[in-house]
C-alpha cells in the first residue's frame, strides 16, 4: 500500500502545453506539500496547503497552480510549459499535530519526472 | 540568511569504510533537523530525525547523527557503509523562525558511491 503516490511517473510534454500532476496520501495527514528537485538535485518547496487552505507559496510563477480538492489530494496545475520547469516533482504529506506543531515528519512520494521539450 | 550547507558533494568510500556527511545549518529560533535519502530513481526516505532530547540519534540501516547546538551541525555517521548505502543523502531543517509553517529547508545533498 503507497502511502504518497503521484501520477503520472514520467511526463514528456512539448512547450507551451499545459500539464496536471496528481497527488495522493492515505496515511490521514492534513498537509501536503509540492517540491521541485532540479537537474542538481536540488530540492525547495514550492507550495504547502493545511486542510485544503494554502500556507505556504514560495514565489512560484503564477503558471503553477496547486489545488487541494481534499486534505488527501494535491495537485499541481502547469500552464504554458517551459523548458526550466523541467524536474522532478515531489509531493509530500505531514501531520500538524494536536496543537499545530511545526515539527511533524513529512513523507514523500515517488515523483514525477516531467521533461519539457 | 537561513540556510543548510552540506560540505561533501560527492563522497567515494570502499565497503566496510566509516562514513561521515557534514551538515550546517543558520537558522534563527528552534530548529528539528532530519536526513533523508534517495536511492537510485527513489523517492526520499527518511533515516533519522532530531526534535529535542538526546543529541545522538539512531535511525535505519545502522546510521546515526548528532545535533551540536553549539556548532549549528548535524553530521550523519555510519561505522561501515556498504554497497547498498550507494545514494544521495539530503540533511533538511524545519524552524519556528518567522512562524510555524513545517517548511523543509534541504542542503544540496551528499552523494555517496560505495565500491564493493
Amino acid at each position: 500500500d503507497t502511502a504518497v503516490s503521484q501520477t503520472p511517473k514520467y511526463l514528456v510534454t512539448q512547450m507551451g502545453n499545459d500539464k496536471s500532476i496528481k497527488c495522493e496520501q492515505n496515511l490521514g495527514h492534513d498537509t501536503m506539500y509540492w517540491y521541485k528537485q532540479d537537474s542538481k538535485k536540488f530540492l525547495k518547496i514550492m507550495f504547502s496547503y493545511n486542510n485544503k487552505e494554502l500556507i505556504i507559496n514560495e514565489t512560484v510563477p503564477n503558471r503553477f497552480s496547486p489545488k487541494s480538492p481534499d486534505k488527501a489530494h494535491l495537485n499541481l496545475h502547469i500552464n504554458s510549459l517551459e523548458l526550466g520547469d523541467s524536474a522532478v516533482y515531489f509531493c509530500a504529506s505531514s501531520s500538524s499535530g494536536t496543537s499545530g506543531e511545526y515539527q511533524e515528519t513529512q513523507y514523500f512520494g515517488p515523483g514525477t519526472r516531467l521533461l519539457v521539450l | 540568511a537561513q540556510s543548510v550547507s552540506q560540505h561533501n558533494h560527492h563522497v567515494i568510500l570502499s565497503e566496510a569504510a566509516s562514513l561521515e556527511l557534514g551538515c550546517n545549518y543558520s537558522y534563527g529560533g528552534t530548529v528539528n533537523l532530519f536526513w533523508y535519502v534517495q536511492y537510485p530513481g527513489q523517492h526520499l526516505q527518511l533515516l533519522l530525525k532530531y526534535f529535542s532530547g538526546d543529541p545522538l540519534v539512531k535511525g535505519i540501516k545502522g546510521f546515526e547523527a548528532e545535533f551540536i547546538k553549539s556548532k549549528f551541525s548535524f553530521n550523519l555517521r555510519k561505522p561501515s557503509v556498504q554497497w547498498s548505502d550507494t545514494a544521495e543523502y539530503f540533511c533538511a531543517v524545519t524552524s519556528n523562525y518567522g512562524g510555524a509553517t513545517n517548511k523543509l529547508i534541504f542542503g544540496t545533498g551528499t552523494l555517496l558511491a560505495v565500491q564493493p
